[in-house]
């Protein structure tokens, strides 16, 4: 009964290639993002949809590009990887309003290029 | 511009001592104030937060936090440190006038509980 459900956990691959990470939740929630954590741990925002509209979309390159079918899944496709795109990108779900909901995490997906 | 701040990048305490983890905070408006903690190799895990209300709030594994308006703060707090505390931890604030729920998280503090 995973709530938030990533794949795949780990992604090496050549620059130069494309590749994309798939994320699904099972919570219900109508919102979900995708962030990108550094060597350094350092947690930063990339996108966020909210039923399956792009509400959040960061100073991130062209080559990262998301797309959600519908409010439980949302996907994150790169083109032409380069070194500095090695990270864990995690995808997060939660519910969007004024009230303050949690956000829940998935694993996470390892990118390493080399 | 929200920001968040951690000024500690390793707090180490023994086990059974009470632990304290900083965070300081900048928003707009009023704030939602998080806590999540990370074990090596695992996604964000929702520890507590602050919404409105009671200072103190109670979260899981026995957290707990202060939220300080006038110090802009919103310490972690446990009284009794376990080994199994040991992970990353982050702090994150959205404003409430926010309608992307956008979170600004600070750069992290490594727990470290010594047996």
């Amino acid at each position: 009964d995973t709530a938030v459900s990533q794949t795949p956990k780990y992604l090496v691959t050549q620059m130069g290639n494309d590749k994309s990470i798939k994320c699904e939740q099972n919570l219900g929630h109508d919102t979900m993002y995708w962030y990108k954590q550094d060597s350094k741990k350092f947690l930063k925002i990339m996108f966020s949809y909210n039923n399956k509209e792009l509400i959040i979309n960061e100073t991130v390159p062209n080559r990262f590009s998301p797309k959600s079918p519908d409010k439980a899944h949302l996907n994150l496709h790169i083109n032409s990887l380069e070194l500095g795109d090695s990270a864990v990108y995690f995808c997060a779900s939660s519910l969007r309003d004024g009230e303050g909901y949690e956000q829940y995490f998935g694993p996470g997906t390892r990118l390493t290029v080399t | 511009a929200q920001s968040v701040a951690q000024p500690e990048d390793q707090v180490n305490v023994a086990e059974g001592n009470p632990l304290t983890v900083k965070c300081t905070y900048s928003v707009s408006g009023n704030p939602y104030l998080f806590w999540y903690v990370q074990y090596p190799n695992r996604g964000l895990q929702f520890l507590l937060k602050y919404i409105t209300g009671d200072n103190l709030v109670k979260g899981s594994y026995g957290f707990e936090a202060e939220f300080n308006k006038s110090q802009t703060s919103f310490h972690l707090k446990k009284p009794s440190a376990l080994v199994s505390d040991s992970a990353l931890y982050f702090c994150a604030v959205r404003g409430s006038s926010s309608n992307t729920g956008k979170l600004i998280f600070g750069q992290g503090t490594t727990l470290q509980v010594k047996p």
